[in-house]
């Protein structure tokens, strides 16, 4: 079964600084995809970014970014130029595709909670 | 770009009392979709799998008589949360995906259960 690991549950930065949030995950599949997703107050659910595991070259979404290390089954998201409307949760997931090349549901990490302070 | 629509979003109900959630994608269509719950400060779990014309799929844990299923179209999947208790309360979640392998799901803005 796989596992997705986030070891800080809770992170500050100063407004305009950079932040990385740590993920890991447990594996045995060759191909899979990797999301962070953002869940503020109103606990709505936001992709933030996604990268796919066939693909070398990491994802980037304007301010943020990840650092997808396959081998050492990582997948760490930074966040630059940190602004207030950063503050939330957030949860790395992973999702293997399901029987017949559709999507499977989503694992979910325990979430950081990140606080951008002014 | 593709929506899902979940209601209620907020539901305070007395103990004993049947709550029904429904999940519609309103631009797509989707086979399968995802029910998961949340408890406050915690991470999503994944209740159940809802496929349509099939039999839903719980996870291991997940009373099937106490969380009823129902996928009756391509764009509308209902969670019913039969009889319930105190325990029951916590955040509910839906999603759905667009059904290519790999692209983000599309998720429901969610509903809070608070059972008195």
């Amino acid at each position: 079964a796989q596992t997705v690991t986030q070891s800080q549950p809770e992170m500050s930065v100063q407004e305009a600084e950079t932040v990385t949030l740590s993920c890991t995950y447990d594996t045995s599949e060759s191909n899979y995809y990797l999301f962070w997703y953002k869940q503020p107050p109103s606990r709505q659910m936001i992709l933030v970014i996604r990268q796919e595991a066939y693909k070398q070259q990491n994802a980037t979404e304007n301010r943020f970014s990840v650092n997808f290390q396959k081998a050492a089954k990582s997948f760490s998201l930074k966040i630059s130029d940190s602004q207030l409307g950063d503050t939330a949760m957030y949860f790395c997931a992973f999702m293997k595709p399901s029987t017949g090349g559709s999507q499977g549901n989503l694992i979910f990490g325990k979430g950081t909670k990140l606080s951008v302070k002014p | 770009g593709a929506v899902v629509s979940q209601h209620p979003s907020r539901v305070i109900c007395k103990s004993g009392t049947s709550v029904k959630i429904e999940c519609r994608s309103l631009d797509f269509q989707a086979t399968t979709m995802f029910w998961y719950r949340q408890f406050p400060k915690q991470s999503l779990m994944l209740m159940a799998t809802s496929n349509e014309g099939s039999k839903a799929t719980y996870e291991q844990g997940v009373e099937k008589d106490k969380f009823l299923i129902n996928h009756a179209s391509l764009t509308l999947s209902t969670l019913t949360v039969t009889s319930a208790h105190p325990e029951d309360s916590s955040f509910y979640i839906c999603s759905a995906p667009t059904g290519f392998a790999g692209q983000p799901q599309h998720f429901g803005d969610g509903t809070r259960l608070s059972i008195l």
